[in-house]
């Protein structure tokens, strides 16, 4: 399978507390994504790497890619109620786009 | 608004029962795609189609059928529904693949009997 793994499964922090993901692909990468799925929803887009990006910043997002070691992390800071979702990592090649499992993270008030 | 809407958003049908569900975006996209999601195997890609009239294969594309007749189209066909097949659908496009974001519809949770 192609498909990439996050770790962990799943994540509960306090609010305001820092939330770091972690995504490891099998492939070659054109781009690497960052979703967010609350509770059976549709998919939201969150950022996107390219392969020659090390680091990207969005607001309170912070993602890296090492392509060596066919990883990427997803760091949340100063994390809110709202945060409460599933998080997805998702490497494009050409025409494809392969997620993986998902990170279900629970931020508590 | 740019969206991708998915219809009907819940379904119960019967083994057998031929089944479609539409997907249609209004923000000219090339590329579109289904992908389903199960709890444990996060979502796998059915088909995808690059433009109109161009379909292709995903990762899990027994028991389903695609077409696009225009752009901003993809049905998903379930010809002979298998309590297998259930699950939750989702249908997004994007403006092409490289270097691009995917728009998700809001998902159609399917449940075969």
């Amino acid at each position: 399978s192609q498909q990439g793994e996050e770790d962990p499964q799943a994540l509960s922090i306090q609010e305001g507390e820092n939330a770091t993901m972690n995504c490891s692909y099998k492939t070659s990468i054109n781009n690497l994504q960052w979703y967010r799925q609350n509770s059976g929803r549709g998919l939201v887009h969150l950022i996107l790497i390219r392969s020659n990006e090390r680091e990207k910043h969005s607001g309170r997002l912070r993602v890296t890619l090492d392509t060596s070691k066919k990883s990427s992390s997803l760091l949340i800071t100063a994390s809110r109620a709202a945060d409460t979702a599933s998080y997805f990592c998702a490497t494009s090649w050409f025409q494809k786009l392969v997620f993986g499992t998902g990170t279900r993270l629970l931020v508590s008030p | 608004e740019a969206q991708v809407t998915q219809n009907p958003r819940y379904l119960i049908t019967v083994t057998g029962k031929k089944l479609t569900v539409t997907c249609s975006q209004n923000m000219n996209h090339e590329y579109m795609s289904w992908y389903r999601q199960d709890p444990g195997l996060g979502l796998r890609q059915i088909y995808y189609s690059m433009n109109v009239e161009v379909t292709d294969k995903g990762d899990v594309p027994e028991g389903y059928k695609v077409s696009r007749k225009e752009k901003r189209n993809f049905p998903l066909i379930l010809e002979s529904p298998s309590p297998n097949q259930t699950s939750l659908y989702f249908c997004a496009s994007s403006p092409g693949l490289m270097n691009t974001e995917a728009f998700f519809g809001q998902g159609t949770r399917l449940t075969v009997v």
